[in-house]
């Protein structure tokens, strides 16, 4: 059964710096892996997709790294904004023939002005 | 490009009763699926359709909990009866089948937050 870890649980941070959130996962067979996004009282809303073929993938100021033989993905914020605050998922697609998410439980992030 | 609507926002109940949540997915997206977040948890899957019929429900309490997609579009989540451990966000989500989609992801709606007193 594939497992979700995600550090730290919560993270407070000032302004314009740059910062690093962690997921790990117990089975490295997955078919991609992806990092949310989810506002308070709102649904998740996809940042970025790694194919599990993939090393990495950028976005403005959001970059992810998949280390798959290790069961290790990061995210990295650069120039932290305070927009930026919000709780950040990371989950496993370890589905074959349809998406099955695995969540971990998340890093609330805040950024100080 | 519509959102996945679900309804309502939020709803408030006593424990030992019924509730009924609804989701109607992106147009064309064969695939839905529901999920319970509990506070401070991420999402867990309670089940997933494709098109009418049942893929995953593994992790459903079928004794409390039932789900429908009869026309393979909208779908109704119910909890009968309610226990105070329900009191959760359930989040609907849908996609397309897996290869025909370019961004092979899942589209949230917003949730409908449950309280159980």
């Amino acid at each position: 059964k594939q497992e979700v870890t995600q550090i730290p649980a919560a993270l407070s941070v000032p302004e314009g710096e740059n910062l690093v959130l962690n997921c790990s996962f117990t089975d490295s067979a997955i078919y991609n892996l992806q990092w949310f996004r989810q506002d308070p009282g709102k649904g998740l809303t996809s940042l970025l997709l790694i194919q599990s073929s993939q090393r990495e993938q950028t976005s403005g100021r959001l970059n992810a790294s998949l280390d798959k033989s290790s069961g290790r993905s990061t995210l990295y914020i650069a120039a932290s904004q305070p927009g930026d605050s919000a709780t950040y998922l990371c989950a496993v697609d370890s589905g074959a023939g349809s998406y099955q998410l695995t969540f971990g439980k998340g890093t609330k992030l805040s950024v100080i002005p | 490009e519509a959102g996945v609507a679900q309804s309502p926002r939020y709803k408030i109940i006593e424990k030992r009763q019924s509730v009924a949540f609804w989701c109607n997915p992106i147009s064309g997206h064969a695939t839905l699926y529901w999920y319970q977040q509990i506070l401070g948890q991420g999402p867990k899957l309670l089940i997933q359709f494709q098109n009418n019929g049942v893929v995953d429900d593994s992790q459903l309490p079928k004794d409390r909990f039932s789900a429908e997609r009869l026309k393979g579009v909208d779908s109704t989540l119910k909890i009968q009866p309610a226990k105070l451990e329900d009191s959760a966000v359930y989040l609907c989500a849908s996609s397309l089948v897996r290869g025909l989609a370019i961004q092979e992801t899942q589209y949230f709606g917003p949730g409908t937050r449950l309280l159980v007193l």
